[in-house]
């Protein structure tokens, strides 16, 4: 079946340490998305990607990295800079836009950060 | 910000009442989605209704559009205790980017 894939589910972070979250689709969906969700708080764009090796900073993207070498990877680098990173983080993809506005998102089922 | 924002934030409910659910949003969009998100889940998507209708059913859903008030609701009828979940609405703002709202955490009660 087709989805999405995010691991690992959880994932601990010590001080001063990059950490990596994986986010993998066999959709075939040109677009790739990365949030973060707060308790009590919506999610929140970090980055997006709508082709390979070309992606956009969203509303909160100081202290994260991407990369998109490949279609059906987008992996998000919690860098160091990222001072209060706890959260649960969602990756989720869709085919660009048709003539007529978005496509639908399609979600991984996430991975909750916390620092040691 | 265009970012939505759904009311009520919580709702509890009987099973097999309705339940309604509603959003606002702040500028000019080209549709608007309804996601579900079960606890320490990923979303789905349940239902996206275009600019241009202003109403649109999927099973037991059913979402309205009022552009004019920039406002939609979701209705789900007879609800179950399945249903338990939080919901929330999507609005684009630019090509392939959406707003997420804070939601509203659903429970039906068997």
């Amino acid at each position: 079946d087709g989805g999405i894939t995010q691991s690992p589910k959880y994932l601990f972070r010590k001080e001063g340490q990059n950490v990596t979250l994986s986010c993998e689709q066999n959709l075939n969906h040109d677009a790739m998305y990365w949030y973060r969700q707060d308790p009590g708080q919506g999610l929140r764009l970090i980055y997006y990607s709508q082709i390979v090796n070309d992606f956009q900073k969203g509303d909160i993207a100081e202290g994260y990295s991407v990369s998109r070498e490949k279609k059906e990877s987008f992996p998000l680098t919690v860098t160091s800079a990222q001072k209060n990173p706890t959260a649960f983080y969602l990756c989720a993809s869709s085919r660009n836009l048709d003539w007529l506005g978005n496509q639908p998102q399609h979600f991984g089922d996430g991975t909750r950060l916390s620092i040691l | 910000s265009q970012q939505g924002e759904e009311d009520p934030q919580a709702l509890s409910i009987q099973e097999g009442e309705n339940a309604t659910m509603n959003c606002s949003y702040k500028t000019s969009i080209n549709n608007l989605q309804w996601y579900r998100q079960n606890s320490g889940r990923g979303l789905v998507h349940l239902i996206l209704i275009r600019s241009n209708e202003r109403e649109k059913h999927s099973g037991r859903l059913r979402v309205t559009l009022d552009t004019s008030k920039k406002s939609s609701s979701l209705l789900i009828t007879a609800s179950r205790a399945a249903d338990t979940a939080s919901y929330f609405c999507a609005t684009e703002s630019a090509r392939n980017q959406f707003y997420f709202g804070t939601g509203t955490s659903l429970t039906v009660i068997p």
